[in-house]
């Protein structure tokens, strides 16, 4: 079993849609977790970090937490066509030490 | 502007070569990591370094070496030992030592073997 899981995608939303990604994660004791956002032949950049269980809100984006399912996911509001890129989802080891990326979905918003 | 500088943006081996990647920060982070992505796949750990001249390995180790001789720098070389080495090698950092510490990345180097 993979640390994090994405589905891959591809995901396709109309603009000015909600698209919603989603990840989860197999250690249970895991605290912190990220969401990054990779254009086409570029690195990744940090979008939202998430700490406690609940929704965390800034600007069109939104990270929801759920410890319990070992959940995690990231809601774009008023979706945009410069939204369309690679979401990564990464989460930090109970050790702290490490990340675990997942292997992103893809999302295209269609203008 | 603080930041992580990754040089070259693109690089080049022929078969049998060595060659070394550059990675710098001026963020003051301790940790530092490299990751490797092949197309349409996530990121793999290589080698990180949480302290200077101190370093582990990650996941996909082989064929590759690193150093930490400054807090600022973080070097990889891909030896002529890793067969497959053509993919995009991306240089992380982060503060270190706390459980919530977020990983910032460089603008990456992407390796094509001839």
């Amino acid at each position: 079993q993979k640390e994090v899981e994405q589905n891959s995608g591809p995901l396709s939303v109309p603009e000015g849609a909600i698209a919603s990604l989603n990840c989860t994660y197999s250690d249970r004791g895991s605290q912190s977790f990220f969401w990054y956002r990779q254009y086409s032949g570029k690195s990744p950049e940090l979008i939202m970090s998430i700490y406690s269980n609940g929704d965390k809100e800034d600007g069109r984006f939104t990270a929801q937490l759920n410890k319990a399912s070992q959940y995690v996911s990231l809601l774009i509001r008023d979706s945009q066509p410069s939204d369309s890129a690679t979401y990564l989802c990464a989460v930090i080891s109970n050790t702290g030490n490490q990340f675990y990326f997942g292997t992103g979905t893809s999302l295209t918003v269609i203008p | 502007d603080g930041g992580i500088t990754q040089s070259p943006k693109y690089l080049f081996r022929k078969e049998g070569q060595n060659v070394t990647l550059s990675c710098e920060q001026n963020l003051n982070h301790d940790a530092m990591y490299w990751y490797r992505q092949d197309p349409g796949q996530g990121l793999r750990l290589i080698y990180y370094s949480q302290i200077v001249n101190d370093f582990q390995k990650g996941d996909i180790a082989e064929g590759y070496s690193v150093s930490r001789e400054k807090k600022e720098s973080f070097p990889l070389t891909v030896t002529s030992a890793q067969k497959n080495p053509t993919a995009f090698y991306l240089c992380a950092s982060s503060r270190a030592g706390e459980i919530t510490d977020t990983q910032y990345f460089g603008p990456g180097t992407r390796l094509t073997v001839l």
